[in-house]
């Protein structure tokens, strides 16, 4: 299994350009959720789904959306990229309630972005 | 809303060696959960071992284990015979063990960065 598969793993953009942080599960999780990590204050949570079609906003919403159209694919998209949202992103899921090992969180490898 | 604190920025041990690192937690819930994760400089977000709260019985995963304190709201990892491989930032999590919006959330410390040395 290929888990959680993130792409791209580094990308620069320039303020005011837009783009598509994508993600990727072949387990079948329902669940699944956006993090950024920054220096010193761990991972905050941006948006989450908890199905196909089922989106929600999170901690830091804010200059991002989401689509969840397939359970494999959960798609972070940033609008206008600002300097603020230079970060480094994580994409997770896990399996829903009531299924076994539903405890835990995969991660993907992340992506590093910079917006210069 | 849950808080999870980590007072430890940086701390070293010697390989071979035994090290803890400290967490403490801030809920009003009685059902949740607790978790350990690995960050090595891969970036890659490693769970490391958890902990469900209705259990009073600490998690041992091989060279790690925990030590659980509820009432305290402590939940401190200790790594047993060190190795380099161990090297890494550290994080505690908690997670509801309710499953409706945001409280399925992880929320995070803000990690222990660990240095093994020879």
């Amino acid at each position: 299994n290929a888990g959680v598969t993130q792409t791209p793993k580094f990308q620069v953009l320039k303020t005011g350009q837009s783009m598509t942080l994508q993600c990727a599960q072949d387990m079948n999780h329902e669940y699944m959720s956006w993090y950024r990590q920054d220096p010193g204050m761990g991972l905050r949570l941006i948006h989450y789904s908890v199905g196909a079609g089922i989106t929600d906003q999170g901690e830091v919403p804010n200059g991002y959306n989401v689509s969840r159209s397939t359970t494999e694919d959960f798609p972070l998209r940033l609008l206008s990229a600002a300097p603020s949202q230079t970060s480094v992103y994580f994409c997770a899921s896990r399996r829903k309630p009531g299924q076994l090992a539903n405890y835990g969180y995969t991660f993907g490898s992340g992506t590093r972005l910079t917006v210069v | 809303a849950q808080t999870v604190t980590q007072s430890q920025p940086e701390m070293s041990v010697q390989e071979a060696e035994t090290v803890t690192l400290s967490c403490t937690y801030d809920t009003s819930e009685s059902d949740y959960y607790l978790f350990w994760y690995k960050q090595p400089p891969s970036r890659q977000m490693i769970l490391v071992i958890r902990q469900e709260a209705y259990k009073q019985q600490n998690a041992t995963e091989n060279r790690f284990s925990v030590n659980f304190q509820k009432a305290a709201k402590s939940f401190s990892l200790k790594i047993s015979d060190s190795q380099l491989g161990d090297a890494a930032m550290y994080f505690c999590a908690y997670r509801s063990a309710r499953n409706t919006g945001t409280a399925s959330k992880l929320t995070f410390g803000t990690g222990t960065r660990l240095q093994v040395t020879l």
